[in-house]
């Protein structure tokens, strides 16, 4: 398996425009979670899913961050529309089907949004 | 809540020395588990070490051991003969399952810096 996958590795948007982030899980992992890092906040867990469905999105910033994942292989978040703060790195994870294992990252999404 | 609070937001060491990173957590969950990744500039994520909370005896990986205290709610990392390829941010993690899902919470990090 190739791991998880996320795309693009950097976004690079003017303030205002609406941003997808892509994630592709590893195959027969069940979990999915999306982290935000930044200097300040370090990795904070925005939304995670579990056989697909958003379990607890409380770690979204506002409504307009949003996240879907219409099946266990593809998961997208989306800000719109995107501020200066949102400039981070976006992180996606998925773990197998028990909670005593790691979870694997992808290489991250870089967004600058000016 | 649960909490990850890693205090050292940076620490330094030279090379072959020992070099303790600390964490700390709160839950109220009996069963979880305990991690360490590490971040090296290329973004990457690794799992360091893992520890299960029902287990006494703590983890150890090689040059890489944690000192587990249940009770005390800490979970400290010591790398051992330090590399210069350990320069990374080290992130503690905790996850907890409930309702059958899984929860995994990151600390803001210790960034490493090893010293030839």
């Amino acid at each position: 398996d190739a791991g998880v996958i996320q795309s693009p590795r950097h976004e690079v948007t003017e303030m205002g425009q609406e941003v997808t982030l892509r994630c592709k899980p590893i195959s027969g992992h069940n979990s999915l979670f999306w982290y935000r890092q930044t200097m300040m906040r370090g990795l904070e867990l925005l939304i995670y899913f579990n056989n697909n469905v958003p379990i607890d999105d409380s770690g979204m910033p506002e409504d307009r961050f949003s996240a879907k994942m219409p099946n266990a292989s593809f998961s997208t978040l989306k800000i719109q529309p995107s501020e200066p703060r949102d400039s981070a790195v976006y992180f996606c994870a998925s773990s197998l089907p028990t909670w005593r294992t790691e979870a694997f990252f992808g290489q991250g999404t870089r967004l600058t949004v000016v | 809540a649960q909490t990850v609070t890693q205090s050292q937001p940076e620490m330094s060491v030279q090379e072959a020395e020992t070099v303790t990173l600390s964490c700390t957590y709160d839950t109220s969950e009996n069963n979880y588990y305990l991690f360490w990744y590490k971040q090296p500039p290329s973004r990457q994520m690794i799992l360091v070490i893992r520890q299960e909370a029902y287990k006494q005896q703590n983890a150890t990986e090689n040059r890489f051991s944690v000192n587990f205290q249940k009770a005390a709610k800490s979970f400290s990392l010591k790398i051992s003969d330090s590399q210069l390829g350990d320069t990374a941010m080290y992130f503690c993690a905790f996850i907890f399952s409930s309702y059958n899902t899984d929860k995994l919470i990151f600390g803001t990090g210790t960034r490493l810096q090893v010293f030839p």
